[in-house]
Formats: C-alpha cells, structure tokens, sequence
C-alpha cells in the first residue's frame, strides 16, 4: 500500500530562516512525487513535482530513494511561504490515484 | 479555460438531513477526487474514481456517505442523515495524468 507521512502538524520559523518541511513515504517501485501548497483562501494547488527537478518560487524537493523522503526545502523562509503544504505521491506513468500526506501548517514568523 | 468547480460554495444543514454536493471536474479529465478538510485539520481522502468506477471508496468515514460519477464528468457526493462531526470543507480534484486541479471546495455546516 501506498502512504505518505508528513510528521510535523505545524512548522514556526523565522523570516530569513532555512525551512525543511518533512515527508517519507512508502511504495513498492518507483513513485511520482509531489508537493502541494495551499495559502489563505487560496485553492490548493501544486507546487513542484520531483521528476522535474526545479524550483519554485525558492523552494526544492529531492528525492532520496534510500531514506524514501521527500522533503521540501528553502534556504532563507518569507513571510508569504505561510501556507499549508501537501506532500503527495503516485504510481509511475501517470492516471493512477494520487495518496495525500496529512500536511504541515508553516507559519513564518516576520 | 474553466478550472473545477463546485456546488454550493456554502450549506448550512440541520442534522438529520440529506445533503448533496457537486463537482464539475476539467472536460477530459478522466480522475476524480473527493476530499474533506475539517477545521485545523489535513486533507482526508474519501474517493476516487477513474472513469464512472469507483476503484477505491476506502476513505469514506460511513455508509451514510456516497459518490457517483456520471458520463465520466460531474460527480455528486451526498451525505444522508447529516451529523455535527460531517461539517467541513469538501475539496473536489481531477486529473488527466499527475497533477491534480482542486476546486474551491463546499463549506458544509450542520447545526
């Protein structure tokens, strides 16, 4: 069975500080990876995928398929990275039914 | 173009009462996705569906609560003989291959 865990309900940091928002997973094979965020009053929405390899908006995600995480990182947190953010997982190819982490409220403190 | 949306954007219900509630999923998009966020709380997965079948109902809290999907489109989620605890955000998705495109959700309070 597919499972994503995201330990942390609620991150604080301070602005300018590095943030690391946590997610391991379990899957038999090779899973697509994600990261979900959702602002106030915002429509959820996806903020990167790992097989892409980029980075949005100064946050990264690498996969370590040793450790089998995903954690997503940005080097100096800003006021407005203040969201709720998903870390969600899937079957390689693609149209398979895509597993949600319970999610980690990040709260940057100015 | 026009992104998911769903219906109502709000109810309010009393307990004990029927409620249905609507998801306009992205044309072509053959998966669809019921969550339920509470208050403070994550995102809980109810359904899937792939197509018009439902390959994993194991998210819905009772028997009390179902889905259906038609022509491989809209899908309704209807809760019969509403509780306190039901009351919630519902969040609609859909998806072609991976990324999934949420709705603006239904607020559902049952008093």
């Amino acid at each position: 069975a597919q499972r994503v865990t995201q330990p942390e309900k609620l991150l604080s940091v301070f602005k300018g500080a590095p943030v690391e928002l946590k997610c391991n997973y379990s899957y038999s094979g090779s899973p697509e990876l994600f990261w979900y965020v959702q602002y106030s009053r915002q429509r959820l929405q996806l903020l990167l995928r790992h097989i892409s390899r980029e980075s949005i908006k100064g946050f990264t995600a690498d996969l370590n398929k040793g450790e089998t995480s995903f954690h997503l990182k940005k080097p100096f947190a800003q006021e407005e990275d203040s969201a709720m953010y998903y870390c969600a997982l899937s079957g390689p190819g693609g149209y398979q039914k895509v597993t949600f982490g319970t999610g980690t409220k990040l709260q940057v403190i100015p | 173009g026009a992104g998911v949306s769903q219906s109502p954007s709000n109810k309010v219900t009393e307990k004990g009462k029927d409620v249905e509630l609507r998801c306009d999923p992205i044309s072509g998009h053959t998966a669809l996705y019921w969550y339920r966020q509470s208050l403070g709380q994550g995102l809980e997965f109810l359904i899937y569906f792939q197509g018009n079948s439902a390959p994993d109902k194991s998210g819905l809290p009772s028997d009390r609560f179902s889905a259906e999907r038609t022509g491989g489109s809209v899908s309704t989620l209807t809760i019969q003989r509403t509780q306190q605890e039901d009351s919630a955000v519902y969040l609609c998705a859909s998806s072609l291959v991976y990324e999934q495109y949420f709705g603006p959700g239904t607020r559902l309070t049952v008093t």
